[in-house]
């Protein structure tokens, strides 16, 4: 499978604190993007960090890239309640498809 | 600007019959992406649409294809379900696809085969 992995599975944390996710991809890429998806509904798109790029921040999130060793990390800080959700990182190379990796469930608790 | 709309939202279908799912994307964008996602494998990408051809393929039998209009609503079609074709079904829309633009999916379609 071409399938990303993500670490790790399930995280809970409390209100406040900072979360970290790491995803490892297998193939080259033209960007990698992060998404979040409550309870079993859409994605929605959160960051687009390109290959040439090393570091990207949008409000709380601050997503790395380390093209060398094939795996991006997102980190939100200050969590709040409304961050609980399912978080997926989605290599892109020249084609179209996005390669989705596992996913990590994030509960955020007040 | 209105967002992509999935239709319908719930479907329960027997092993054996056949299902169309639609998609209508967001205004001006012409690339209409189709994935499954289960929880056993994850999101995994079933095809790609541009300008009413399919210019992408995932890994999945023949029994899923799909087409897109020129307004470009796209609809997917299973035939010959089986149960494990029970899954949310996902589309997403984007200017043009290329170089892994971002992508802005609807709420999927759940899909349950009995």
């Amino acid at each position: 499978s071409q399938q990303g992995e993500e670490d790790p599975q399930a995280l809970s944390i409390q209100e406040g604190e900072n979360a970290t996710m790491n995803c490892s991809y297998k193939t080259s890429i033209n960007n990698l993007q992060w998404y979040r998806q409550n309870s079993g509904r859409g994605l929605v798109h959160l960051i687009l960090i390109r290959s040439n790029e090393r570091e990207k921040h949008s409000g709380r999130l601050r997503v790395t890239l380390d093209t060398s060793k094939k795996s991006s990390s997102l980190l939100i800080t200050a969590s709040r309640a409304a961050d609980t959700a399912s978080y997926f990182c989605a290599s892109a190379g020249t084609a179209s498809k996005l390669t989705f990796g596992t996913g990590t469930r994030l509960q955020v608790t007040l | 600007k209105a967002g992509v709309t999935q239709t319908p939202r719930y479907l329960i279908k027997t092993r054996g019959q056949q299902v169309t799912l639609s998609c209508s994307p967001i205004s001006g964008h012409r690339s209409v992406s189709w994935y499954q996602q289960t929880p056993g494998q994850g999101l995994q990408f079933l095809f790609e649409y541009f300008s009413e051809t399919q210019r992408n393929k995932g890994n999945f039998p023949g029994r899923f294809s799909g087409r897109q209009f020129s307004n470009s609503r796209s609809e997917m079609n299973v035939s010959t379900l089986e149960l494990g074709d029970s899954a949310l079904y996902l589309c997403a829309s984007s200017l043009s696809g290329a170089h892994g633009n971002e992508q802005f999916f609807g709420p999927g379609t759940r899909l349950t085969v009995l």
